[in-house]
């Protein structure tokens, strides 16, 4: 079936430093990529998305680019805070017209240390 | 809008009781989804409705769960009877009737603990 696979956390990182959250999706079908992100105790929030090869979702700082010829969806930010010390989440839904649930990845734990 | 709705925000029963989680959707949604999230497991999809109807419950654990959407604006997942290993956060979410099918609003979960 339909599989997300990232990295494993938790990923911890100093404050200004580059970030590569590294995401693969199974190539079946046409499906829109996703990143969630969750604070502590909260619900999931959409970061970003791309619905298409080659589309980059972006938001907050962070970017992701639909790669069709590696299956992957790689989330990067330029330089963190540690306001970004979350749980985030890679996910795809298999687009065609009406809605279907979302395959989660298992999540990557970010610690961004001062 | 206030979002998705859930409640409670925390639940602790014991075993053998009758559990009801409820959820009201964003206005104008066309589809509403449960997904429970565990340490073991991850966010697995549960059920999920589209304009009200059951389309895919292959994510339900077993014949203790049961979901119903009665109408546009109101959802509940029933555990009847609870076990320890039900422990876990369940989420609501929904999508945008004229938005992209695609994107999923999640409420804030409500944090279920069996004893």
């Amino acid at each position: 079936g339909n599989s997300v696979t990232q990295m494993e956390g938790p990923v911890t990182l100093s404050e200004e430093a580059f970030l590569t959250i590294n995401c693969t999706y199974t190539a079946t079908g046409y499906p829109s990529l996703f990143w969630y992100v969750q604070y502590p105790g909260e619900g999931l929030q959409l970061l970003l998305k791309a619905t298409k090869a080659d589309d980059k979702g972006s938001n907050k700082g962070f970017e992701a680019t639909y790669r069709k010829e590696t299956t992957s969806f790689h989330l990067e930010k330029g330089s963190v805070q540690v306001s970004d010390s979350a749980v985030y989440f890679c996910a795809r839904v298999d687009s065609g017209g009406g809605a279907d649930g979302l395959t989660f990845g298992k999540g990557t734990h970010l610690i961004i240390q001062p | 809008d206030a979002g998705v709705i859930q409640s409670p925000r925390h639940e602790v029963t014991e075993m053998g009781q009758e559990v009801t989680l409820r959820c009201k959707p964003i206005s104008g949604h066309n589809s509403l989804f449960w997904y429970r999230q565990t340490m073991m497991r991850g966010l697995e999809l549960l059920i999920y409705f589209n304009n009200n109807v059951p389309i895919d419950d292959s994510g339900m654990p077993e014949d203790r769960f049961s979901a119903k959407m009665p109408n546009a604006s109101f959802s509940t997942l029933k555990i009847q009877p609870s076990e320890p290993r039900d422990s876990a956060v369940y989420f609501c979410a929904n999508t945008l009737a004229g938005e992209s099918t695609d994107t999923q609003y999640f409420g804030p979960g409500t944090r279920l603990t069996v004893l």
